[in-house]
């Protein structure tokens, strides 16, 4: 089982639809959790911290589930702009403290 | 400006030609990592320093080595590159003042071919 884990997608969606992507780690001790987006070929940006009561930031939410071992992040009233990868990166706990592992990215297109 | 600058943005050279990635971070974070990027496989950390003298390796650290004399730097040296050397790579550092603040700082990425 992969440390974690996305679903690729793609997500084509019309402008104006909610869309939820899904994250799942392995690692139960894992510390911190984080969304980023990326456009092509382009370095990564912090799109959100996830914390464990959940937190919105606009028409983005993100959610932490520690029993289940996943994160996701919904998107409400989609931009032709939202179209990127989103990378969920979960930061290691116990003895993998301090190791980032990202997951391999969820492409979504918004489409007019 | 908080930034991360990572050096050259584009690399053509050929196998077992010894080369250098700089990266050099000017907010004064402790940890740093290295990043190469596939298609189909994502992000995958190669090394990572969680303060000076203290380096660590990733998912892939094979054919890399990285050293880190001080705070603000830390080069990814490729001995002797070979083909499958051949990615995207993107130097980070973590603002790491609490769990609710951290955030990975990138450079702009080095594509890398090796012949």
């Amino acid at each position: 089982r992969k440390e974690v884990e996305q679903d690729p997608g793609p997500f084509n969606v019309p402008e104006g639809a909610t869309v939820a992507f899904n994250c799942t780690y392995s690692n139960s001790a894992s510390q911190s959790f984080f969304w980023y987006r990326q456009d092509c070929r382009k370095e990564p940006k912090l799109l959100m911290s996830v914390y464990s009561s959940g937190n919105e930031d606009g028409r983005f939410t993100a959610q932490l589930n520690r029993a289940s071992q996943y994160i996701s992040l919904l998107i409400r009233d989609s931009k032709l702009s939202d179209s990127a990868t989103y990378l969920c990166v979960v930061k290691g706990g116990g003895t993998s403290y301090g190791k980032l592992t990202f997951g391999q990215g969820t492409i979504l297109t918004v489409h007019p | 400006e908080a930034q991360v600058t990572q050096n050259p943005r584009y690399l053509i050279t050929v196998t077992g030609k010894k080369l250098t990635v700089t990266c050099s971070q000017n907010m004064n974070h402790e940890y740093m990592s290295w990043y190469r990027q596939d298609p189909g496989l994502g992000l995958r950390q190669i090394y990572y320093s969680m303060n000076v003298e203290v380096t660590d390796k990733g998912d892939v650290p094979e054919g890399y080595k990285v050293s880190r004399k001080e705070k603000r730097n830390f080069p990814l040296i490729l001995e002797s590159p070979s083909p499958n050397q051949t990615s995207l790579y993107f130097c980070a550092s973590l603002g790491t003042g609490t769990a609710t603040n951290e955030k990975l700082f990138f450079g702009s990425g080095t594509q890398l071919s090796v012949l």
